[in-house]
């Protein structure tokens, strides 16, 4: 089974600030990799993906994430933070099967919450 | 368009009550699911139907009842919940099982 581990529960910068959230995945076969977005009163928002090809992918408001396989990661970064990026990141990975479909369960990691002050 | 709607966006019940939950999308996606989402948890599959066929029950008990009445339709059939049932009930659809997960806003349940 796999499983998700997001490094830091609070992240808490100042507008302009760089941020580096890290996430890291258990799981022995090919996953396709998420980050989705949370923010305040809102659904979750797909941020990025990863399936396959250049592992460095970027996504929605300047977010970008690099999936380092050796090191089952995928950390997601974004230069310069706004306040607007005030939200919950979420992981999640997709496990695939031998065949390169999915069984569609889709494990996320606890979250990060990051506050981004003016 | 990666619209998916849900409905009621809330609820309270009673622990007799029997209510249901709707999700529909209208993009073709051919996967849908059911999420629990605990306050400051992230959320929890429950069940996974693949062209309108429960294909992952994640040991819910039985007092949730999925219902999947064509591809755009999602039910979630709620009978004699306890209070520790309370939570967001978040509905996703993809175009297949390995593809992006699309979210509704989700319905907040509160039970009595």
């Amino acid at each position: 089974a796999q499983s998700v581990s997001q490094h830091n529960h609070h992240v808490i910068l100042s507008e302009a600030a760089s941020l580096e959230l890290g996430c890291n995945y258990s799981y022995g076969g090919t996953v396709n990799l998420f980050w989705y977005v949370q923010y305040p009163g809102q659904h979750l928002q797909l941020l990025l993906k990863y399936f396959s090809g250049d592992p460095l992918v970027k996504g929605i408001k300047g977010f970008e994430a690099e999936f380092i396989k050796s090191k089952f990661s995928f950390n997601l970064r974004k230069p310069s933070v706004q306040w607007s990026d005030t939200a919950e990141y979420f992981c999640a990975v997709n496990a695939r099967t031998a065949g390169g479909t999915s069984y569609g369960k889709l494990t996320f990691g606890q979250g990060t919450i990051l506050t981004v002050h003016p | 368009d990666t619209e998916v709607t849900q409905t009621p966006k809330h609820l309270v019940m009673g622990m007799t009550n029997k209510k249901s939950l709707k999700c529909e999308q209208h993009m073709g996606h051919r996967a849908m699911y059911w999420y629990k989402q605990k306050a400051k948890k992230p959320p929890e599959l429950m069940f996974v139907y693949s062209y309108e066929k429960l294909s992952i029950n994640e040991s819910v008990p039985s007092r949730f009842s999925p219902e999947c009445p064509n591809s755009s339709l999602l039910n979630l059939h709620l009978h004699a919940l306890q209070p520790e049932d309370s939570a967001l009930y978040l509905c996703a659809s993809s175009l297949t099982l390995a593809e992006t997960q699309y979210f509704g806003p989700g319905t907040r349940l509160l039970v009595l």
